[in-house]
C-alpha cells in the first residue's frame, strides 16, 4: 500500500482480555518497528523486524507482550492480560533496511484498558 | 548509548514569528536526522530527512539543519502559522549495528493567533 496502515484505530478492552494489534507495512519495507506511546511520555520501542532475521525484542516491556511477521509482511503485536499500564497509542513504522532510508508511521491504535 | 535531547519542551508563540526548535545527540556515528511532526492522538509524519554528508534540508517554510561534528540540528520554521501548532520529533539512524531509531520526546508547539 500507500502507507503503513494499523488497525484497529481504537481498542477499549476490559482488563485481564488479550489484543491483537496489527501493522501493515510499506510494500517492500523489510524493517518494521512497534512503538508504544503513554500519554505525555515519549516513544517506547518495542520489537523490531528485519527480513528473515530473528527479531529484536529487547523493548518489549513483559512477557505478556508478543509479536510477530509472517511472511515477512503483516505484523500483529498480541498483549495478553491487559492491564491498565498498558492504555497508550502504539505506533508501527517501516522502512527499508538501508543506511540512507528514514521511517514511515502508522496512525497508531489507542488502547484503553478499563 | 545514544541520547537525543529537544530544547524547548515547549513553546509557545503568535503567529507570524520565525522559530527554532533544537535536537541535540551524543553520538555523532549517525547515518542520518529525520525530523517529524505530531498532532495530538495521531501518528508521524515524517517532515524532512537529513543525511549525514548533509548540511541542510528544505520544504516549504522548514529548514532543518544538521551538524554532525557537534551532535546538533536545527528545525526552523518560518513565519509560522496555527496549523504548526503540534509536537516536533527528530530521530537519529546511528550508524554501526541496528537501524532503531533514538527518539527525542519532542518540542510541543502553540502557535496562537
Amino acid at each position: 500500500g500507500a502507507g503503513v496502515s494499523q488497525s484497529p484505530s481504537n481498542k477499549v478492552t476490559e482488563k485481564g482480555k488479550d489484543v491483537e494489534l496489527r501493522c501493515d507495512p510499506i510494500s517492500g519495507h523489510t524493517a518494521l518497528y512497534w512503538y508504544r506511546q503513554s500519554l505525555g511520555q515519549g516513544l517506547e520501542f518495542l520489537i523490531y523486524f528485519q527480513g528473515n532475521s530473528a527479531p529484536d525484542k529487547s523493548g518489549l516491556p513483559s512477557d505478556r507482550f508478543s509479536a510477530e511477521r509472517t511472511g515477512g509482511s503483516v505484523s500483529t503485536l498480541t498483549i495478553q492480560r491487559t492491564q491498565q499500564e498498558d492504555s497508550a497509542v502504539y505506533l508501527c513504522a517501516s522502512s527499508l533496511a538501508s543506511s540512507n532510508y528514514g521511517y514511515t508511521f502508522g496512525s497508531g491504535t489507542r488502547l484503553t484498558v478499563v | 548509548k545514544q541520547e537525543v535531547t529537544q530544547i524547548p519542551a515547549a513553546l509557545s508563540v503568535p503567529e507570524g514569528e520565525n522559530l527554532v526548535l533544537n535536537c541535540s545527540f551524543t553520538d555523532s556515528a549517525i547515518y542520518n536526522l529525520q525530523w517529524f511532526r505530531q498532532d495530538p492522538g495521531k501518528g508521524l509524519t515524517s517532515l524532512l530527512l537529513i543525511q549525514s554528508s548533509q548540511r541542510e534540508q528544505t520544504s516549504g517554510r522548514l529548514n532543518a539543519s544538521l551538524d554532525k561534528s557537534s551532535g546538533r540540528s536545527t528545525l526552523y520554521i518560518a513565519a509560522s502559522q496555527p496549523g504548526d501548532s503540534a509536537t516536533y520529533l527528530c530521530a537519529v539512524k546511528a550508524s554501526g549495528g541496528s537501524y532503531i531509531p533514538t527518539f527525542g520526546r519532542g518540542t510541543s508547539l502553540i502557535v496562537h493567533p
